[in-house]
């Protein structure tokens, strides 16, 4: 059973769509961060929130961390072939460790 | 900048040998882990390191060792190769555990 749940495991979506992708869990965290993964390279830290409720933007995406700290959301507006890739959420549990959701894999197309 | 630097890149490994996988950081980060990445599972966290002289086991520690020597190193080793240790190893760094940088990864497979 995973601590963190992501939605969907695949998306594939024309160049311009707008997308939205979810990480879920019944464990409250006392940060949570998102990553992105290129085939064959490690997961690139992308934002962490640290406060319940809590919206960054960067550029085009957009995160926000849940009321609950049990929860997030990546936002995409207007893809891009660019933002192909592996998304992942990680939770960072009270006094112990990160741990990591099995991820969305995004295609964008041209 | 180097930031986390993963030597070997690719390895194959018969049933039963050992080897030890590199793992360098320049930033001068306290926090150092290994992670393995199998296809729906994420990343699990292997063994990490607080510091200098410090380590624990993290989810799935069982036919792994590590060290801490320096802040700058953070070796893994393989005892004896099992296929169930097939995957893609990532060592990362963090200095605030408010994010971490990870290296390329090195894919192992054993036969």
């Amino acid at each position: 059973t995973q601590l963190l749940e992501q939605s969907p495991q695949f998306l594939s979506i024309q160049e311009g769509e707008n997308l939205t992708v979810y990480c879920n869990s019944s464990s409250v965290f006392s940060s949570l961060q998102w990553y992105r993964q290129e085939p064959g390279e490690g997961p690139v830290l992308l934002v962490t929130v640290v406060t319940g409720g809590e919206v960054k933007k960067l550029k085009r995406l957009t995160f926000q961390f849940g009321d609950a700290r049990k929860d997030s959301s990546l936002h995409i507006t207007a893809a891009q072939p660019g933002d192909t890739g592996l998304y992942l959420c990680a939770g960072l549990l009270y006094g112990q460790n990160f741990v990591f959701g099995p991820g969305t894999r995004l295609s964008v197309l041209p | 900048n180097a930031g986390v630097t993963q030597t070997p890149k690719f390895q194959v490994l018969k049933t039963g040998q050992s080897m030890t996988l590199q793992c360098a950081q320049d930033m001068n980060h306290e926090y150092m882990s290994w992670y393995r990445q199998d296809p729906g599972m994420g990343l699990r966290l292997i063994h990490y390191s607080v510091g200098a002289g410090i380590t624990d086991q993290g989810e799935v520690p069982n036919g792994y060792n590590v060290s801490r020597s320096t802040t700058e190193d953070f070796p893994l080793r393989l005892l004896s190769a099992a296929p169930s240790q097939t995957s893609v190893y990532f060592c990362a760094s963090s200095s605030d555990l408010y994010g971490y940088t990870f290296g390329s990864g090195t894919r192992l497979t054993v036969v």
